[in-house]
């Protein structure tokens, strides 16, 4: 059983374009994020979720929307897609309160390729 | 500010060498610290990490790290790589206070050549 499990693995889509990314986990954790990986590996926190809270909203255009249905759901929605766009989306997920350790568990990765 | 930064970009490596990955941070305020590898295609996976206690840490796959609280630093190491060492490598850290957030360095590809 995959822990962290994103869907689409891989997608490629027009400039202003609409799409989602999901993301689901099993592992019982209250905690949820997405960081963005561009073309050089660099990793960008964008957002967080604890139990269907937002909790962490970096500097992230508005056309940036999570949506979190329960703790072990987190959904991207982008609207309006940008060539600048096209990075790996990466979900992740931890437990945080007195059991923090700050160990994320991360998903495979979801590959957006916007032409 | 807080920040965390690997100053190697690329080290490339022969098999069976050492190797040392370098990262160093900036904190006013307690850490903890990790270790990821990613391979290619694949997402990030836990090396090791320090939370407190003994500075020496042992990760998977043969690697350690050392905490210096002193030189804020926390390389990682391996006494003999393996080809299949080859990877992305990401050192990261989490400020206590810092609102659960893990702040990832720029990553050091680590490339173990015959």
């Amino acid at each position: 059983d995959t822990a962290v499990s994103q869907t689409p693995k891989y997608l490629v889509t027009q400039m202003g374009n609409d799409k989602s990314i999901k993301c689901e986990q099993n592992l019982g954790h209250d905690t949820m994020y997405w960081y963005k990986q561009d073309s050089k590996k660099f990793l960008k926190i964008m957002f967080s979720y604890n139990n269907k809270e937002l909790i962490i909203n970096e500097t992230v255009p508005n056309r940036f929307s999570p949506k979190s249905p329960d703790k072990a759901h987190l959904n991207l929605h982008i609207n309006s897609l940008e060539l600048g766009d096209s990075a790996v989306y990466f979900c992740a997920s931890t437990t945080i309160g007195r059991l923090y350790t700050g160990e994320l568990f991360f998903g495979e990765g979801s590959r957006l390729t916007v032409l | 500010a807080q920040s965390v930064t690997q100053l190697d970009s690329q080290v490339p490596v022969f098999e069976e060498a050492p190797v040392e990955l370098r990262c160093n941070y900036s904190s006013s305020v307690s850490v903890y610290l990790f270790w990821y590898v990613q391979y290619p295609n694949q997402g990030l996976q836990l090396l090791l990490k320090y939370l407190s206690g003994s500075t020496l840490v042992k990760g998977i796959n043969g690697f350690e790290a050392e905490f210096n609280k002193s030189q804020t630093s926390f390389h990682l190491r391996k006494p003999s790589v393996h080809i299949s060492d080859t990877a992305e490598y990401f050192c990261a850290v989490s400020f206590t206070g810092g609102g659960n957030k893990l702040t990832f360095g720029t990553g050091t590809q680590l490339k173990v050549e015959l």
